[in-house]
């Protein structure tokens, strides 16, 4: 069976330190993946998503980055955090398929606090 | 940008009532989902309803889609405390590998 897994679960951060969040899957290849925030109380927001190793599409412009080095990892980044930044973050992942009637599989989240 | 817009925001019922949460979207879609959140985790998969299909069923929960005005809505029949979730509706954005989500509701039972 697939499995998704995320971390940290929470972190703390001052402004301006960097970020790292990392995201694995297990059991599947070739998924698509994506990086969802969500503020406290609010809808989610796509930030990232790819198809592929070295494939990534941005849907918000903003400090954050994101990487595939492998298959089935998938990293969030960024250089210098902002306050803004803060909120829930969820990675999640897809089967790759012909058509887009595919389920969304989330992790459990990761809560940044950045103070 | 946002596709789904859910309605209500918010929704309080007693426990045994049934809970009917609507959604809006702007573009055509191939296929519309709902989602359910509890509070501070992911998210978990609910059900699936395609463009062509006007209807679906799956245990208390019963889904709608009515394309001509780009809504749908998910019916909770004979609710649950542990319903108590954030529901919410996610459409493929016209074809793209992606999903798009609304706000969601916020659905409390109360015992």
């Amino acid at each position: 069976s697939q499995t998704i897994h995320q971390w940290p679960a929470t972190l703390v951060q001052p402004v301006g330190s960097p970020l790292s969040l990392e995201c694995t899957v297990e059991g599947t290849s070739n998924p698509n993946l994506y990086w969802y925030r969500q503020a406290a109380g609010r809808g989610l927001q796509l930030l990232f998503y790819s198809v592929g190793i070295g494939q990534i599409s941005s849907e918000v412009p903003q400090n954050l980055s994101a990487s595939r080095p492998q298959d089935r990892q998938f990293i969030l980044s960024s250089k210098k955090l902002l306050l803004s930044d803060s909120g829930f973050y969820l990675c999640a992942w897809s089967p790759q398929g012909a058509n887009s009637g595919n389920t969304i599989y989330f992790g459990e989240g990761s809560w940044l606090t950045v103070v | 940008s946002q596709q789904g817009e859910e309605d209500p925001q918010a929704l309080s019922i007693q426990e045994g009532e049934n809970a009917t949460m609507n959604c809006s979207y702007k573009t055509s879609i191939n296929n519309l989902q709902w989602y359910r959140q509890n509070s501070g985790r992911g998210l978990v998969h609910l059900i699936l309803i395609r463009s062509n299909e006007r209807e679906k069923h799956s245990g208390r929960l019963r889904v709608t889609l009515d394309t001509s005005k780009k809504s749908s809505s998910l019916l909770i029949t004979a609710s649950r405390a542990a319903d108590t979730a954030s529901y919410f509706c996610a459409t493929d954005a016209g074809g793209a590998q992606k999903l798009v989500f609304g706000q969601g509701t916020r659905l409390t039972i109360n015992p």
